[in-house]
């Protein structure tokens, strides 16, 4: 079957780094996406990934490694805002997008 | 209006009834897509629509039905519906299938089943 898991919950401190990790096992593979979604609201999307390596973004940085089923989402300098979910998901051989549960990340001062 | 938008925001509903979940998106995309939310638990693919054709529908109970009259619109038709249906339901769109397409969702429809 497939799958994707991430971490159900972490706990960072504003203005640290944090990284929230991904692993999926699925019917193919046709690129990898993060979203943000805040309590409450629509999920917005924050990376893709379809090739091997690191693409950075401002604060966020997104990694992508194939061969072992496995991406990280990482958050730099985090700020109070930055409490939401992370929702990981991949596109699959159909171009379905498959997804994880999500991690509740939670920033204290 | 822009964006994705849904109405009704919040639903509750007895199992006798039948009500309709109404997404309008103002992106000119040609996917659009509806997902249940359910706590803790992952976004599940119910219906994607293609030019306003369905293109797949992931073993969803016949008490949903999906309605698309064109590309900018989507229904989603409720009758007899159990209290586990009790969900987010959001709606979603994006520029084509597949590919590096991301997704843009609407602010979701709460449904309380009684």
């Amino acid at each position: 079957g497939q799958n994707i898991d991430q971490p159900t919950e972490m706990t960072a401190t504003e203005g640290a780094i944090v990284q929230i990790n991904c692993t999926y096992q699925t019917s193919g593979f046709n690129g990898l996406f993060w979203y943000q979604q805040h309590a409450g609201e629509a999920p917005t999307f924050l990376s893709y990934n379809v090739l091997d390596g690191l693409e950075e973004k401002g604060r966020f940085s997104s990694f992508l490694s194939r061969s072992k089923g496995y991406s990280y989402l990482l958050l730099k300098e985090l700020q109070m805002k930055d409490s939401a979910s992370y929702l990981c998901a991949v596109s699959d051989s159909n171009y379905q997008l498959i997804w994880g549960a999500g991690t509740k990340l939670i920033i204290k001062p | 209006e822009t964006g994705v938008t849904q109405t009704p925001r919040h639903l509750v509903m007895g199992m006798t009834n039948k009500k309709s979940l109404k997404c309008e998106q103002h992106l000119g995309h040609n996917a659009m897509y509806w997902y249940k939310q359910s706590a803790k638990k992952p976004l599940e693919l119910m219906f994607v629509y293609n030019f306003k054709e369905q293109t797949e529908n992931n073993s969803v109970p016949s008490r949903f039905s999906p309605e698309c009259p064109n590309s900018s619109h989507l229904f989603l038709h409720l009758h007899t519906l159990q209290p586990e249906d009790s969900a987010l339901y959001l709606c979603a769109s994006s520029q084509d299938l597949g590919g590096n397409n991301e997704q843009f969702f609407g602010p979701g429809t709460r449904l309380t089943v009684l």
